[in-house]
């Protein structure tokens, strides 16, 4: 059964950058029936999504975040990562990582398996 | 542009059924919609996809008291034989090529 855990460095500052890893068991992270997805849940508000990552490279990422957004993927350890620049408080949030199901599309479905969610804070 | 409408909040009685929606709007109405649950302290869970047809297909282990179905630009997500544990928020979500929307989520109060 497929799994997905998020982990992240806690609190972040201002201005930093902000770095998290989804790591996915049970299933392989090179299916071409799959993509790779980072959402987030700021407090008292609801789900974002942030970006998402095919393998092969193709990446897909909110326009609101363009030019913050880095997603890659390392299929030796099993791994997706978030790399988001110049951090704000607005930044602040519940960070989930979901696997994408294509369902026949070749790009965009739906999200079949989300993780548990990491919070990170930007704060000084 | 796509997007997703669905009220902020529902109630119903334990033991009871009821019907959130999920509104399409900017689009022709031929778009599948997934529904996910967000209970506190925990990961969301994807319930199902619903097609623009109604017909629907429910995820891994999600009881059949879960059930979707759609009408023109509606998908609706509905719930039978409510339990104190379906309390949470839900939220819809669909896609239009590698963009991916979320709906602004219901909470669901069960009385």
């Amino acid at each position: 059964q497929l799994q997905l855990h998020e982990s992240g460095p806690g609190p972040v500052k201002p201005s930093e950058t902000l770095s998290l890893t989804c790591t996915v068991s049970g299933d392989s992270i090179t299916s071409s029936n799959y993509f790779w997805v980072w959402t987030r849940l700021p407090p008292g508000k609801g789900l974002e999504w942030i970006g998402s990552f095919y393998y092969g490279g193709t990446t897909y990422s909110n326009p609101s975040l363009r030019g913050r957004l880095t997603m890659s993927i390392d299929t030796s350890k099993s791994q997706f990562t978030l790399n988001l620049n110049s951090v704000t408080a607005a930044d602040t949030a519940v960070y989930y990582c979901a696997r994408g199901n294509k369902g026949g599309y070749t790009y965009g479905g739906f999200l079949d398996v989300w993780g548990q969610g990491t919070m990170v804070a930007v704060s000084s | 542009q796509l997007e997703l409408t669905q009220s902020p909040s529902a109630s119903a009685s334990l033991g009871a059924s009821v019907k959130l929606t999920c509104t399409l709007g900017g689009v022709h109405d031929n778009y599948a919609i997934a529904w996910h649950q967000k209970q506190p302290d925990k990961g969301p869970r994807y319930l199902m996809k619903v097609n623009d047809d109604g017909t629907h297909i429910r995820g891994d282990g999600i009881p059949d008291r879960f059930s979707g179905t759609s009408s023109g630009h509606d998908r609706y997500l509905i719930i039978s034989s409510l339990q104190s544990e379906d309390e949470a928020d839900y939220y819809c979500q669909t896609w239009d090529s590698g963009i991916q929307v979320f709906g602004g989520g219901t909470k669901l109060t069960v009385l």
